[in-house]
């Protein structure tokens, strides 16, 4: 079974207008991390934004935010406004770990190419 | 913002040959990484590092391959007998515990 999953291989979004990127995620474990990261044409992974499976409220950064619902196992990336500058490949991740610790491998969904419309 | 930082960027060899992909992780990260991307495909895991000893690694990372810490600052992954497939986007990363995973812009292999 698939531990990450990213339904959408590609979305269309109209400049400044939101979009939400879906995934979801398969673990056993009470302690894990959830990650996203953008990787534009150029192809380096630039990290978005985190959520711990304990944190009690939706993590932000700026115009990013995780749309995080722990029974559904669910942690879809809202991005606000979007930009020209947006349109790239969007991973989730997931880090599956014991006690709060923050280190152990990374385990990538199959990503989500997002271009955004002028 | 410290940076994770690979060289080469993109580096071609003939099948059958040794490569090694260098990177140097963030001074102060304890734990580091390697993973795969096959042009157009999900990002894959290949091994974790931390200590001086491998920690973790999947099934791809094979006798093929090794990695090592041969100083303070350098990880370095080598392939041993360069295969077609093994063709991708390899990146390094690190992180320190409390904090999030860097990555560096990756080495493109090309194996002809």
């Amino acid at each position: 079974a698939q531990k990450i999953t990213q339904t959408q291989p590609g979305m269309f979004v109209q400049e400044k207008e939101a979009v939400t990127l879906d995934c979801t995620y398969d673990t056993s474990d009470p302690s894990y991390g959830l990650f996203w990261y953008k990787q534009p044409s150029s192809g380096e992974m630039i990290f978005l934004i985190y959520q711990g499976s304990y944190d009690q409220q939706n993590a932000t950064e700026g115009r990013y935010s995780l749309n995080f619902q722990k029974a559904r196992k669910s942690a879809n990336l809202v991005i606000s406004a979007s930009q020209l500058g947006d349109s790239a490949m969007y991973f989730c991740a997931m880090r599956e770990g014991a006690g709060g610790t923050s280190y152990g491998k990374l385990t990538f969904g199959q990503g989500t190419i997002l271009t955004v419309h002028p | 913002e410290p940076e994770v930082t690979q060289t080469p960027s993109h580096q071609v060899t003939q099948m059958g040959q040794e490569v090694i992909l260098r990177c140097v992780p963030i001074s102060n990260h304890l734990y580091f990484y390697w993973y795969r991307q096959i042009l157009g495909q999900k990002v894959e895991f290949l091994v974790s590092f931390y200590n001086n000893e491998i920690s973790e690694k999947s099934e791809i990372f094979d006798d093929q391959f090794s990695v090592e810490r041969p100083d303070g600052s350098n990880f370095t992954l080598k392939i041993r007998s360069t295969k077609l497939e093994d063709s991708a986007m390899y990146f390094c990363a690190s992180n320190q515990q409390g904090d999030g995973y860097t990555f560096g812009s990756g080495t493109r292999l090309t194996v002809v």
